[in-house]
Order: structure tokens, then sequence, then C-alpha cells
């Protein structure tokens, strides 16, 4: 199947700094990703849909401001938690749809520590 | 809004037993059903889909059924083993054709040697 990469896999950064997630479809392209965030033992919940050339679609109760989305290419879209806080701790999750089908390719995560 | 309903939230089972999990989705416009499965500290990984034009599909010791009446779909694992131990999530299409998903809130299995 599509291989979907996500970098770095864990970070632990200070209150108040930024960090940067990045998530590449390696052997296909993605005009559409999506991000995820995951809280020990929780289900997925959909933060953005990233497209590629325009601006991410948040969803509701999704700080736009906070979690700055870019897609950059047909293979990158990359995530910046900024003034990061220890309540942004989370796992997050990044997917992407290959080809007219449904299925969703899902990267491994990222952990995401703020101390 | 939409969502989907998964049951049960715990499941353990004796190794060689079968293991059913049960989803109900709310979206009538939804007509893609994936089912994934996620080790600790990992991304979910696709075990087995099915589409609203289909009732049943089979891979191996996997299966899927749809009842798009009741909007119904279950997971059924047979003669389950130990490395099946993991949380499984099914999803549902939104039917916004957008390939978003919502997702249950996940099954722990446990599979007991």
């Amino acid at each position: 199947g599509a291989v979907v990469s996500q970098h770095p896999s864990w970070v632990i950064c200070k209150s108040g700094t930024s960090v940067k997630i990045e998530c590449r479809s390696l052997d296909f392209q993605a005009t559409t990703m999506f991000w995820y965030r995951q809280f020990p033992k929780q289900s997925l919940m959909l933060m953005a849909t990233s497209n590629e050339g325009s601006k991410a679609t948040y969803e509701q109760g999704v700080e736009k401001d906070k979690f700055l989305i870019n897609h950059a290419s047909l293979t990158l879209s990359t995530l910046t938690v900024t003034s990061a806080h220890p309540e942004d701790s989370s796992f997050y999750i990044c997917s992407a749809p290959m080809g007219g089908g449904n299925e969703q390719f899902f990267g491994p995560g990222t952990r995401l520590t703020v101390l | 809004g939409e969502n989907v309903e998964q049951h049960p939230s715990t499941l353990s089972v004796q190794e060689g037993d079968s293991a059913v999990i049960k989803c109900t989705y709310s979206d009538s416009a939804s007509n893609y059903f994936p089912w994934y499965k996620q080790e600790l500290g990992k991304g979910p990984q696709l075990i087995i889909d099915i589409r609203s034009n289909v009732g049943e599909k089979k891979d191996q010791r996997i299966a899927v059924t749809l009842n798009k009446t009741a909007k119904h779909f279950s997971l059924h694992i047979t003669e389950t083993q130990p490395e099946d131990s993991a949380v499984y999530f099914c999803a549902a299409s939104t039917g916004s054709g957008t390939y978003k998903y919502i997702f249950g809130t996940g099954t722990r299995l446990k599979v007991l040697a």
C-alpha cells in the first residue's frame, strides 16, 4: 500500500515555543491531507484538512492561528503548533487519500510533549 | 452532527476464539466504512474496508458486514491470535465527497494466550 511518513516521530519542547511537524506522501501525490489529534486512550479527532495550493479547512473548535497548516507541495504538508502549551501535548497523526477512492493512508504519528 | 458509535470499548477473548466489534453511524450519505488497527504508539493501519454497495467482505480471518438499512457495520475476527491484540477503530465517510472520516471511539481487544 501507499506510504505516508511523519517527522519527527516525537518531540519535546518548552512551553511558548513553536513546533513543526511534517507529513509526506512517499510514493503518491496528495492534493489533500488530513491532520488528526489523539489523546491517550481516545479516538482520532480531525483537526483540519490540508489543501495543496489553498488554505486549510479547520474543524469547529480548532484555532487556525495556533495550528498553522501549509501544504507546500503535492507530497508535503506541515503542521506548526505555535506558542505550545502543556495542554497541546498529544499524538498528532496525518493521513492522505490516494487515487479516486475513499481510502486514506495514515502516517506513524508524532508524539508532542510540551513541558 | 454526524457520529459513529462503537461497542464494546474493551474486549477480551481467548486465543482461537472469535471477536466481534460493532459500529453504528448516523449519516445516511456515508458510503465507505474502513476498519483500522492501531498498536501502541503507532498510526492506524487499514485492515479491511467495505463500500455501501456491498453487504459483506472477507479477507482471510477478517470479515466486515454492513447493514445499510440499520446503519450498522461490524468487524469479525476469527481464530484470534495474540498479535491481534490492539485498538480497533471503525470509521464512516462523511458523504461530503472530501474523503473525511468520522471515527468510532475504539475497541481495545486483548487476546489471551
